[in-house]
């Protein structure tokens, strides 16, 4: 199975600031990584597909990108409704996989 | 508008069963698959199965191969997981998810507690 490598696990962070998120796959995956945005007591949130393809409706200062098999979360202004965990997921052949997540909170 | 509406928090005892529903309306049930996702208390997400509503075929993920079972019924709209010989551990929340790739609707989950 691919394993998927999140980090880093806690982000102390402050509204403004530029946060990046980083997944690493155990082997080629293609671009087939999506992004989640989770909080609590609330199902996760889809906000980028396809690695780099912004789900409709969610804001246009997240972004991601790829390199090889590492690929990147960026919110580029941090705002308030942002502190949340974010979760890395890859999907192909009808199997999925998550990243551990990574908590954006309050510095 | 598309909607997944689960069944409803469960309690059961170790080395009981658990079968939750979760019913698709506002698009065409058979024209894409449902997967099964849990989080356990203060833990991240984690990819149980997924089942085409079109044909019914299955795939489970490793460590649960055995112990879940995911079947559709089309006449309802409606997804089943059932979870047998429940431990502890299987005490978590658990999510139904439209989508063949990117999950973009969510049920809103079914709490299951295990506990003697």
């Amino acid at each position: 199975d691919i394993q998927m490598t999140q980090s880093p696990s806690t982000l102390s962070t402050s509204v403004g600031d530029r946060v990046t998120i980083t997944c690493r796959a155990s082997q080629s995956i293609s671009s087939w990584l999506a992004w989640y945005q989770q909080k609590p007591g609330k199902a996760p949130k889809l906000l980028i597909y396809d690695a780099s393809t912004l789900e409709s409706g969610v804001p246009s200062r997240f972004s991601g990108s790829r390199s090889g098999t590492q690929f990147t979360l960026t919110i580029s202004s941090l705002q308030p409704d942002d502190f949340a965990t974010y979760y890395c997921q890859h999907y192909n052949d009808y199997r999925w996989s998550f990243g551990q997540g990574t908590k954006v909170e309050v510095k | 508008q598309v909607q997944l509406v689960q069944s409803g928090a469960e309690v059961k005892k170790p080395g009981a069963s658990v079968k939750v529903s979760c019913k698709a309306s506002g698009y065409t049930f058979g024209s894409y698959g449902i997967n099964w996702v849990r989080q356990a208390p203060g833990q991240g997400l984690e990819w149980m199965g997924w089942i085409s509503a079109y044909n019914g075929n299955t795939n489970y993920a490793q460590n649960l191969q055995g112990r879940v079972t995911l079947t559709r019924d089309t006449s309802t709209s409606t997804a089943f997981m059932e979870l047998r010989n429940l431990r502890s551990d299987d005490t978590a929340m658990y999510y139904c998810a439209r989508g063949q790739g990117p999950m973009a609707y969510w049920g809103q989950g079914t709490l299951l507690t295990v506990s003697s």
